[in-house]
């Protein structure tokens, strides 16, 4: 099946500090979604983006079909923003999302 | 719109005993899913269904899982009988297919 890898793992920011959350798959993709997961267990939808750029916010993202990658910026980061933030897929064969392991952000006031 | 709901939010059951997880879907959509999260694999696809019927149960562990899709409005997750290792975050999901999946809250299950 198709492999899904992010990075980094962890990421301690302070706060109103800048990043860059990558996601790298394996095949072609129709569909992938970010998502942030709250301290609370809570997976939240942040950005349907198969290709192109999309911003919300303090949030955007971007995603490279052919170059098999989509990136998440996070600007002026708050400590709100604290979580895990997903990267999922579908590939062509399969209907139903494939997740990354994460990455584990931490903002300190 | 209500979002996807879950019930329950929390259980904690004796080893051996059955569990039962339900999911309602956001209204109009036509796939729903059922996850696993936890600390050891991360998110996983157990099962999903398109228009009530199971397209993929791979991912269900072995045959103490069960799920049924019996109308477009109700899903169940049983495991019977329930193990230790079963504990984890059970998330439900769902989505007009090909679109935006939207998750449930999870049901926390600790077996003891």
């Amino acid at each position: 099946g198709i492999q899904v890898e992010q990075s980094p793992p962890d990421l301690i920011l302070q706060e109103g500090a800048n990043s860059t959350l990558r996601c790298n798959f394996s095949d072609s993709v129709n569909n992938l979604q970010w998502f942030h997961q709250n301290p609370w267990g809570q997976l939240i939808n942040l950005f349907y983006i198969p290709s192109g750029t999309k911003q919300n916010g303090r949030l955007s993202a971007t995603t490279v079909a052919t170059e098999r990658y989509s990136l998440l910026y996070i600007s002026s980061s708050q400590t709100t923003d604290s979580g895990v933030y997903f990267c999922a897929v579908l590939d062509t064969g399969r209907r139903a999302l494939t997740f990354g392991s994460g990455t584990r952000l931490q903002v300190q006031p | 719109d209500a979002g996807v709901i879950q019930s329950p939010r929390h259980e904690v059951t004796e080893m051996g005993q059955e569990v039962t997880l339900r999911c309602k879907p956001i209204s109009g959509h036509n796939s729903l899913f059922w996850y696993r999260q936890t600390m050891m694999r991360g998110l996983e696809l157990l099962i999903y269904f398109n228009n009530n019927v199971p397209i993929d149960d791979s991912g269900m562990p072995e045959d103490r899982f069960s799920a049924k899709m019996p109308n477009a409005s109700f899903s169940t997750l049983k495991i019977q009988p329930s193990e230790p290792r079963d504990s984890a975050v059970y998330f439900c999901a769902s989505s007009l297919i090909g679109n935006t999946i939207y998750f449930g809250e999870g049901s926390w299950l600790t077996v003891v």
